[in-house]
């Protein structure tokens, strides 16, 4: 069963606290993405992979970090740095930056008390 | 660098009726896509219009495409409450760019 997987679906988390989301595709695909998703604001780009060992910045990395050792997973951490982490995080794969369709993980809600 | 806008930003409608949205580019279109999410899911890849294509049809599904007004609709026929999700319009800035997507446009489909 292919696909894209993210866990937790849901996390809390106390200000000042690191926290790493989990990412995890079996698509093959080369290409994988980290966005972030507030009310009204649509999607917005935090870090992509283009291939393994290589990620660049989005629109909104200030506090965030990325790491891409292995092909299939692309785990993104909120660091205490992010000054309003509280959001809905999507993962997506594709083929490649350049092949059109994207697919998307489930999503983790991330809640910071 | 948001590329595309949805208009409505939200809409309501009886099912069985058509529902009819839209989005706007500022910049030059590529390859133009379009994307459902329903509530607290991940999106979902409904279809594709490439700049050189002016209509497509998936199913229930008619996308428009019209470069000179840098402009693309979503028509989804004879609506089901199923069809109630957020749409989005999604391009890429250049050729080896991620997706930007648009702030959607919230689809409610009264049974």
């Amino acid at each position: 069963d292919g696909g894209i997987t993210q866990s937790p679906k849901y996390l809390f988390r106390k200000e000042g606290q690191n926290v790493t989301l989990s990412c995890e595709q079996n698509l093959n695909h080369d290409a994988m993405y980290w966005y972030r998703q507030d009310p009204g604001q649509g999607l917005r780009l935090i870090y992509y992979s283009q291939i393994v060992n290589d990620f660049q910045k989005g629109d909104i990395a200030e506090g965030y970090s990325v790491s891409r050792e292995k092909k299939e997973s692309f785990p993104l951490t909120v660091t205490s740095a992010q000054k309003n982490p509280t959001a809905f995080y999507l993962c997506a794969s594709s083929m490649s930056t350049a092949n059109n369709e994207q697919f998307f993980g489930p999503g983790t809600r991330l809640t910071v008390l | 660098s948001q590329q595309g806008e949805e208009d409505p930003q939200a809409l309501s409608i009886q099912e069985g009726e058509n529902a009819t949205m839209n989005c706007s580019y500022k910049t030059s279109i590529n390859n133009l896509q379009w994307y459902r999410q329903n509530s607290g899911r991940g999106l979902v890849h409904l279809i594709l219009i490439r700049s050189n294509e002016r209509e497509k049809h998936s199913g229930r599904l008619r996308v428009t495409l019209d470069t000179s007004k840098k402009s693309s609709s979503l028509l989804i026929t004879a609506s089901r409450a199923a069809d109630t999700a957020s749409y989005f319009c999604a391009d890429r800035n250049s050729g080896n760019t991620p997706l930007v997507f648009g702030k959607g446009t919230r689809l409610s489909v009264i049974a």
